[in-house]
């Protein structure tokens, strides 16, 4: 089922701006991953935070994950156009036998 | 990272018809592959997940007689949707995962665009 909310659900910036959206879960989760989905593409896996971690970075990724809040938090900073794209939360639950759950999406436009 | 690979990206058929997409994992073995189906601006519905070797485990609504899932290798795994119609029109998406892969990631195919005329 899915559980994953993301906030917002679509955000327009400027390049060069900062971007950050939001997932909140329900479940206990094993780890928490986020991926970006291109217009009619499949799925790039960006990032992976560990259920015992708080902050994460890779590149111009930051992920934040609070698991007394159930919630987690992707920015993107120094954005470009190239980072339009739908972004999604999911979550490996405890006991899901590998399956993922995933949020809703943050639709993501950078303008030139 | 692992490559999949999912064929075709695109078909149109006749209601009534049968389509097979096939999901391979190119330079990695996958024991466990997922289905997930996109609507437009929606997020991934997972439809079931196939284990090497074993049948499928659907998820509670999908039919398992219109969805046929095959796992019969490593590196492959087939959805075919039979007697298509018009609301079977969807992204269908793959990916592998599993305990061979670190870390529970999942890589994805590229989806395939059904159209049921």
């Amino acid at each position: 089922s899915q559980q994953g909310e993301e906030d917002p659900q679509a955000l327009s910036i400027q390049e060069g701006e900062n971007a950050t959206m939001n997932c909140s879960y329900k479940t206990s989760i094993n780890n928490l991953q986020w991926y970006r989905q291109n217009s009619g593409r499949g799925l790039v896996h960006l990032i992976l935070i560990r259920s015992n971690e708080r902050e994460k970075h890779s590149g111009r990724l930051r992920v934040t994950l609070d698991t007394s809040k159930k919630s987690s938090s992707l920015l993107i900073t120094a954005s470009r156009a190239a980072d339009t794209a739908s972004y999604f939360c999911a979550t490996d639950d405890l006991g899901s036998n590998y399956k993922l759950t995933f949020g809703k999406g943050t639709l993501l436009t950078v303008n030139p | 990272g692992a490559v999949v690979s999912q064929h075709p990206s695109w078909v149109i058929c006749k209601s009534g018809t049968s389509v097979k997409i096939e999901c391979r994992s190119l330079d990695f073995q996958a024991t466990t592959m997922f289905w997930y189906r996109q609507f437009p601006k929606q997020s991934l519905m997972l439809m079931a997940t196939s284990n090497e070797g074993s049948k499928a485990t659907y998820e509670q609504g999908v039919e398992k007689d219109k969805f046929l899932i095959n796992h019969a290798s490593l590196t492959l795994s087939t959805l075919t949707v039979t007697s298509a119609h018009p609301e079977d029109s969807s992204f269908y998406i793959c990916s592998a995962g599993g305990p061979i892969l670190a870390k529970n990631i999942q890589y994805f195919g590229a989806g395939t665009r059904l159209s049921v005329l």
